[in-house]
């Protein structure tokens, strides 16, 4: 089945405890890019991928980072979470940009506490 | 800057029709989506248009006004599964796509 696959569905942590939210797309899509959610601001992007080894900042890329060494894998990382990070986050794919309609997973709620 | 304006909030009897507005302006576009996302699950797309005019997709329907920098979505025969929140989003230009915050439809009996 074709879909994008985001792990952990929930997580709670504490400030300054690094993670990783884990992506990975089986339809072999070019683009990967990830968002954040909150009440009353709709989805922001974060970071985005054209390619392996091709990333970019989004709109609020600020205390994340990503990378792309495979196709198929793009981990969000925050090395130093604040509460202003808790939030709702989704992976999303598209075969080649962002022209294209975007496949998302399941996404993460994360709180930081 | 850049913006998309959509209402917070609608409410629709089942079986009727409505219609829900968005407005953008961005620095470039190439292509608007509307998007459907049920309460605690992921958005999934719904309709795509980047040429002026109407697209039809069964009880779904999308229109584009690229001079007026407007779009909407227009959902017939209302059903209970349609509650849900539409988000509207602009493909800007370069890799970047534009959310509007959405608009959460309750459709009551």
């Amino acid at each position: 089945e074709a879909q994008v696959t985001q792990n952990p569905r929930y997580l709670i942590t504490v400030t300054g405890k690094k993670l990783t939210v884990t992506c990975s797309q089986n339809m072999n899509h070019e683009y990967m890019s990830w968002y954040r959610q909150d009440p009353g601001l709709g989805l922001r992007q974060i970071y985005y991928s054209m390619n392996v080894e091709v990333t970019d900042k989004g709109d609020v890329p600020e205390g994340y980072k990503v990378s792309r060494k495979e196709k198929r894998n793009f981990p969000l990382i925050l090395e130093s979470p604040s509460p202003n990070q808790t939030s709702l986050y989704f992976c999303a794919s598209s075969i080649s940009g962002p022209r294209e309609k975007l496949f998302f997973g399941s996404g993460t709620q994360l709180s930081v506490l | 800057g850049q913006n998309i304006d959509q209402p917070t909030e609608m409410t629709a009897t089942e079986g009727a029709i409505v219609q829900i507005n968005c407005t953008y302006q961005t620095s470039g576009f190439n292509g608007l989506f509307w998007y459907q996302q049920h309460a605690g699950e992921a958005p999934t797309f719904l309709s795509y248009n980047v040429l002026d005019g109407l697209e039809e997709k069964g009880r779904f329907s999308s229109f584009l006004s690229r001079s007026k920098g407007y779009s909407y979505l227009l959902l017939k025969e209302l059903q209970m599964k349609d509650s849900a929140s539409y988000l509207c989003a602009v493909s800007s230009g370069g890799f970047k796509t534009i959310f509007g915050a959405g608009t959460r439809l309750f459709v009551k009996a």
